[in-house]
This record gives C-alpha cells, structure tokens and sequence, in this order.
C-alpha cells in the first residue's frame, strides 16, 4: 500500500518567514495529494490540494508543488502569521487516503 | 452548508466496553471514511463506505466495525475496549467514492477508555 514519509516534524519559524514542508509518497498510482491543517481540538480542515496532471498550485501565501517522477511534494507557506501556527498534514490518494505524520508549525510573533 | 457532525465528542469508557460512533456527513455527500488518530501512529484508516456499503478496510481488528445507513449517516463500533483504542476518532465525508475526492472532516470524537 502507499506509505508518506513528512518533514520536519516541528518547524519553528519567525513571523513574516516562509515554511516548507516535504513529502514523499511510495505509490506510484497516487494522483491526489491534499493539505490539511489541524488546530487545536479541531478536525483537520483541507486548505489547499493538487493533482497529478500539475505541478504547482498558489492560494494566496499557500503553495504546493509536485514532483512525480522524484515522489513528492511540498507545501510553501510566505510570509507566515501566527494564526498558521497548527499542524499540517500531507497526504496520497492511492486505494484510500493515506497521511504523513504531521508536521507542527510554530510561529513566533 | 453545515459540515461533518460527529456525536458525541468525548466519551469515557472502561476496558471490555463497547461503544458507537456517530457521523454524519455533509448533505449530498455519499461516501463516508472514519481514522483513528494517535499521537504516536498519526492518521488511521479504519474503513470507507459508499451508498451503504464498505468499499475499503483499513489494518484493524474485528472488534472495529461500522455501517452506512440510507441516508449516508454512518456509526463505527468498537467492542471489548482496550486502553490501546484510546485515541481521536475522525469522520470524513465526501461526494463519490472516486480516488481523488476532496474530503472533509468533522470535529472528531475523544474516546478514553480506562
């Protein structure tokens, strides 16, 4: 089955920095990778996703990229808030939905 | 349009119970997936349905089951409680049963078992 290795685990940052987040996928049928971010308490809400057929995607200061060939993406995040403070998750749609292990991101005012 | 509702949202029980799970899924959508998450194994898949049925079944013991209704509101069950079950357990809706569906989570329900 698919199996998605995220990094960093944590990731502290500065306001106002970027955040990058990598993932890799094993399965080579996988053709959806969706974002989610996590907030306290809270279930994870998808903010941003792409598919196989691109390779970049921008919303606002949300980017993601897509490597095919190499198995992985990416998430960018610019010009970050402390609001974006939560955890991101990474995942591949091979025969069911299959996430990384998250990544905390804080960002210090 | 209202979101993934999910009932209860905190549930205590002790070893050898069982409980269900509620979920309801965004209104029009079909296709209902349930995950367990841990801090230590993250993210889970336990199972999918589709228009009542089970479509895929994730790496779990029997004592994990659940079931679709009519209206694509779905129940999960966990029989004879283990300290192990403890854990987030997260519904998601979405449209089809198509690889590559956007899904969309509820709140999640906080199971302790003691």
């Amino acid at each position: 089955g698919e199996n998605v290795e995220q990094h960093p685990s944590t990731l502290s940052v500065q306001e106002g920095d970027s955040a990058v987040i990598k993932c890799t996928y094993s399965d080579s049928a996988s053709n959806y990778f969706p974002w989610y971010k996590q907030e306290l308490g809270k279930g994870p809400q998808l903010i941003i996703d792409i598919r196989s057929n691109v390779g970049e995607k921008k919303d606002q200061r949300i980017a993601v990229t897509l490597n095919k060939t190499a198995k992985h993406f990416s998430l960018h995040i610019t010009e970050t808030q402390p609001e974006d403070s939560a955890v991101y998750f990474c995942a591949a749609n091979g025969s069911t939905l299959t996430f990384g292990k998250g990544t905390m991101l804080l960002v210090s005012p | 349009k209202a979101g993934v509702t999910q009932t209860p949202r905190y549930l205590i029980k002790t070893r050898g119970q069982q409980v269900t799970l509620s979920c309801s899924p965004i209104s029009g959508h079909r296709s209902v997936s349930w995950y367990q998450q841990t801090p230590g194994q993250g993210l889970q898949f336990l199972f999918e349905y589709f228009s009542e049925t089970q479509r895929n079944k994730g790496n779990f013991p029997g004592r994990f089951s659940g079931r679709q209704f009519s209206n694509s509101r779905s129940e999960m069950n966990v029989s004879t409680l283990e300290l192990g079950d403890s854990a987030l357990y997260l519904c998601a809706s979405s449209l089809e049963d198509r690889g590559g569906d956007t899904q969309y989570f509820g709140p999640g329900t906080r199971l302790t078992v003691l």
